[in-house]
Order: structure tokens, then sequence, then C-alpha cells
């Protein structure tokens, strides 16, 4: 079955330690995302990537990084310089071209940051 | 820049009752428009969606028809199940492979 996997479902961590949140698809999109999701704020872009070895900063990239290295993967890194990391993060991907631009997401990480 | 609006609050209603979901958006020439719905504890799905003017996308019950005289894209279902308790997200794309997001509306089904 084509998808997105988002692994670990649930993570937490220590306040100033780097966590990495894993992002695969078997969809052979082009174009991949991440978003953040708080209570009541809709969804947020943090970066995306059009193509591999190239990204975007979106909305709200203070504090995160990534990397696109391969097609089917796109991890991102929040770092001990995001204020507030707690927060349920989605990826997402997509074709690059097409009329309508959907975009397919993964079932989410819960990270909770003590 | 290019920016979605959805009702405010929550939607409480009871089994078979008629749903609306109000959704405006702001944006420059003619972009696609989007509903998805996100289960609790899960990512988003797409339900339907639009991508000219007068378009309708239907799905699942659901409706939303593309208006372009008012900027707006309004979800509907005639009668609603408890299982479609669930929070609602419209969305707008203008080709240049970014979402807009609202906010979103939680959906509360009880029997």
């Amino acid at each position: 079955d084509g998808g997105i996997t988002q692994s670990p479902k649930y993570l937490f961590r220590k306040e100033g330690q780097n966590v990495t949140l894993s992002c695969e698809q078997n969809l052979n999109h082009d174009a991949m995302y991440w978003y953040r999701q708080d209570p009541g704020q809709g969804l947020r872009l943090i970066y995306y990537s059009q193509i591999v070895n190239d990204f975007q900063k979106g909305d709200i990239a203070e504090g995160y990084s990534v990397s696109r290295e391969k097609k089917e993967s796109f991890p991102l890194t929040v770092t001990s310089a995001q204020k507030n990391p707690t927060a349920f993060y989605l990826c997402a991907s997509s074709l690059s071209e097409g009329p309508s631009y959907e975009q397919y997401f993964g079932p989410g990480t819960r990270l909770t940051v003590t | 820049g290019d920016s979605v609006t959805q009702m405010e609050g929550p939607v409480t209603l009871s089994e078979e009752a008629f749903l609306t979901i109000n959704c405006t958006y702001t944006a420059t020439g003619y972009p696609s428009l989007f509903w998805y719905v996100q289960y609790p504890g899960e990512g988003l799905q797409l339900l339907l969606k639009a991508t000219k003017a007068d378009d309708k996308g239907s799905n699942k019950g659901f409706e939303a028809t593309y208006r372009k005289e008012t900027t707006s894209f309004h979800l509907e279902k005639g009668s609603v199940q408890v299982s479609d308790s669930a929070v609602y997200f419209c969305a707008l794309s203008n080709g240049n492979n970014r979402l807009a997001f609202g906010k979103g509306n939680q959906v509360v089904v009880i029997p």
C-alpha cells in the first residue's frame, strides 16, 4: 500500500535535547512538507521540499532543520533553539506538478518536551 | 497573502441533522480549494476538492461548491452520523505547492 509513515507516534524528550522526527513516503511524490499543529491554531508550515537536496523555509522555521537526501525521506529535527516544541507534527507529500496540488498526510508524531 | 477563514467555535449537533461549516478565502487568481478531515489522534485525510469556479466537490455524503463571486467553499452534509465527529479544515492552494489552512472546526455528533 502506498502512503506516508511517520515514526514514532509519541516522542518524549527533555528540554535542551535535539530530536529528529522521521517521515517516509512511497507515493513517488517529489514534494514533501512538515507542519506543526497546536490546539485551535490550525496547521502551520515549517519547511517544505520540492526536490531532492533542496528545501525552503515555511512560516515557522526557526528552531527547526530538515534534510532531503532521498526522494522518499524528509526528516525534521527539532532543535533546542525551538522555544515551544511540544506539539503534534504532521508530514505530507504531493506531486510537484498538477492542477490541484493535493497533499497526502501521514499519521503524525506527538512530541512532548519537559 | 492567501488566507482561509472558517467559522468560529465547535459545532455540536444531533445525529441525522444537517451540517454546514462555513469557509471563505482571500486569494489572487484561481486557487484550488479543499476540505480535509482529521479524526482523533490521526493525520489529515482529503475529504473533497474543487479546482475551478462552480465546481462541486463531493465525497461520503459531503458536498462543497466553489463560489468565486462570494469567495466561499462551504461544507454541507444532509444527515450526519456519529462517525462524522472529527475536525474539519478548509484549505486553498494557489499554484505554489503551499496549502493555506483555516483553523479548523470541531464537529461533535450526539446520538
